[in-house]
């Protein structure tokens, strides 16, 4: 089945300053790799996806690229703000047809330092 | 508007005691899935649904059972609860049939605690 790594586990960062947490996948057929922010008590909610026929996305002030070759991925989260402290979750599928199973990193816990 | 909804949020049990936790959705989503959030661990998948009477085991099934009778709800039991099975647990639901964009929406969580 699909492994998924996810470094780093915790991420201090002044605000303003940029953080990107990385991940990499085992099983090629993967093609969907969403994104999802988990704010203190609270559920996992998306923040941004890429599919495998795309290298890099962008929504505002967060990106995430793709490297299939290596089967790595990352997000990035430019000029972070205080209500960027969360636990982002990286996550690896195989989707086709509306059916898929979604496999995910361990986590990692983003402080962002006003 | 769609949701999806656990209960119970919060449940105490004693070791050996049977417990439900219950999972229903207005999405009319095909896919529902239910993982185990511990610290250090992630999101692990218990088991998962891709319609009415189709389950699967994920990858921390056992001690789990889930039954698909209906579009809108996937049960978990737990047949007899041990102290490793307290956690948060997470209900999930994804993809109309055919289409859908891979999102999956999230339950509010149930705290499950195994005395």
């Amino acid at each position: 089945g699909e492994n998924v790594e996810q470094h780093p586990s915790t991420l201090s960062v002044q605000e303003g300053d940029s953080a990107v947490i990385k991940c990499t996948y085992s099983d090629s057929a993967s093609n969907y790799f969403p994104w999802y922010k988990q704010e203190l008590g609270k559920r996992p909610q998306l923040i941004i996806d890429i599919r495998s026929n795309v290298g890099e996305k962008k929504d505002q002030r967060i990106a995430v690229t793709l490297n299939k070759t290596a089967k790595h991925f990352s997000l990035h989260i430019t000029e972070t703000q205080p209500e960027d402290s969360a636990v982002y979750f990286c996550a690896a599928s195989r989707y086709s047809g509306g059916y898929q199973k979604v496999t995910f990193g361990i986590g990692t816990k983003l402080q962002v330092i006003p | 508007d769609a949701e999806i909804t656990q209960s119970p949020r919060h449940k105490i049990t004693e070791t050996g005691r049977q417990v439900t936790l219950a999972c229903h959705q207005t999405w009319n989503h095909n896919n529902m899935f239910w993982y185990r959030q511990d610290l250090g661990h992630g999101l692990r998948l218990i088991h998962y649904s891709y319609g009415v009477h189709d389950t699967n085991k994920g990858e921390v099934s056992d001690g789990y059972s889930v039954s698909r009778s209906n579009t809108e709800d996937l049960p978990l039991t737990l047949e007899s609860a041990a102290s490793s099975q307290t956690s948060v647990y997470f209900c999930a639901s994804s993809g109309l049939a055919g289409v859908g964009t891979g999102e999956l929406f999230f339950g509010e969580g149930s705290r499950l605690t195994v005395l």
